[in-house]
C-alpha cells in the first residue's frame, strides 16, 4: 500500500542549529505539504510544492525552507531553530485541489 | 488567518447519542474537507463536499454545506467510543490544492 513517512518521529535540539525534517511517499503525488501544529492554532501552513523543483511559501514560512528534488520527498529545513519553533510538523501529499490530503504521523521537534 | 472555525471547541457525549460539529469560513471555496485526528496521529480524511454539493453521506458520517452562510456541519451518528478524536475542517480555494484549517473540535465519546 501507499503510504507516507515522516522521520524522525521525534527530536530534541539545540536554539541555532539547523534541523532537517524527512518526508517521503509512495503515493506518485505531485503535491506535496508541510504544515505545523500548536494548541490554539490548528494546522498553518508552512511550504508547499506542486511539482518537482517547485516551491512555494505558506502562511507561516518564515525560518523554514524546502526543496523537491525527485517526486517522493520534500524535506523541511529550519535554517537555525528558534524556541517559537517547538512544534508538531506533519507532511501531507494529495493528487490534485479535488483529491484529499494523506498525511504522515507527525514530528515532534523540542528547540531548547 | 484561519479561514475555518469550527464550533463547539469541546464536546463531551454518551456513546450512542449524535455529534454535531459545525464550521465557518471566510471566503469563496472550492471544496471543503473534514479529518479526523487520533490523539498522537495524523490527520484521517473522513469526508470532501464541492462547493455545488449540499450533502453528503459515508457511513455514519452526513456533511452539509451551505455556500450562502458559508458554513459546513459534520454528523456523527451513533458515535461510538472509538470516534474520540479531534475533528477538523478545511478548505481549498481556486484552483489551489493547499488546505486552510480550523482550529478543530475535540469530541470525548464516553461508555
Amino acid at each position: 500500500d501507499a503510504e507516507i513517512t515522516q522521520s524522525p518521529r521525534h527530536k530534541i535540539t539545540e536554539t541555532g542549529r539547523q534541523v532537517t525534517l524527512a518526508c517521503h511517499q509512495t503515493w506518485n503525488h505531485n503535491n506535496m505539504f508541510w504544515y505545523r501544529q500548536d494548541l490554539g492554532h490548528g494546522l498553518r501552513l508552512i511550504h508547499y510544492s506542486y511539482g518537482v523543483q517547485d516551491t512555494n511559501k505558506g502562511e507561516v514560512s518564515d525560518g523554514y525552507s524546502v526543496s523537491r528534488s525527485n517526486t517522493e520527498d520534500l524535506p523541511l529545513t529550519l535554517e537555525s531553530a528558534a524556541s517559537s519553533q517547538t512544534s508538531v510538523y506533519f507532511c501531507a501529499s494529495s493528487e490534485n485541489s479535488y483529491q484529499p490530503q494523506h498525511f504522515g504521523d507527525g514530528t515532534r521537534l523540542s528547540i531548547l | 488567518s484561519q479561514q475555518g472555525e469550527e464550533d463547539p471547541q469541546a464536546l463531551s457525549i454518551q456513546e450512542g447519542e449524535n455529534a454535531t460539529m459545525n464550521c465557518s469560513y471566510k471566503t469563496s471555496i472550492n471544496n471543503l474537507q473534514w479529518y479526523r485526528q487520533n490523539s498522537g496521529r495524523g490527520l484521517v480524511h473522513l469526508i470532501l463536499i464541492r462547493s455545488n454539493e449540499r450533502e453528503k453521506h459515508s457511513g455514519r458520517l452526513r456533511v452539509t454545506l451551505d455556500t450562502s452562510k458559508k458554513s459546513s456541519s459534520l454528523l456523527i451518528t451513533a458515535s461510538r467510543a472509538a470516534d474520540t478524536a479531534s475533528y477538523f475542517c478545511a478548505i481549498t480555494t481556486g484552483t489551489a490544492s493547499k488546505l486552510t484549517f480550523g482550529t478543530g473540535t475535540r469530541l470525548q465519546v464516553t461508555l
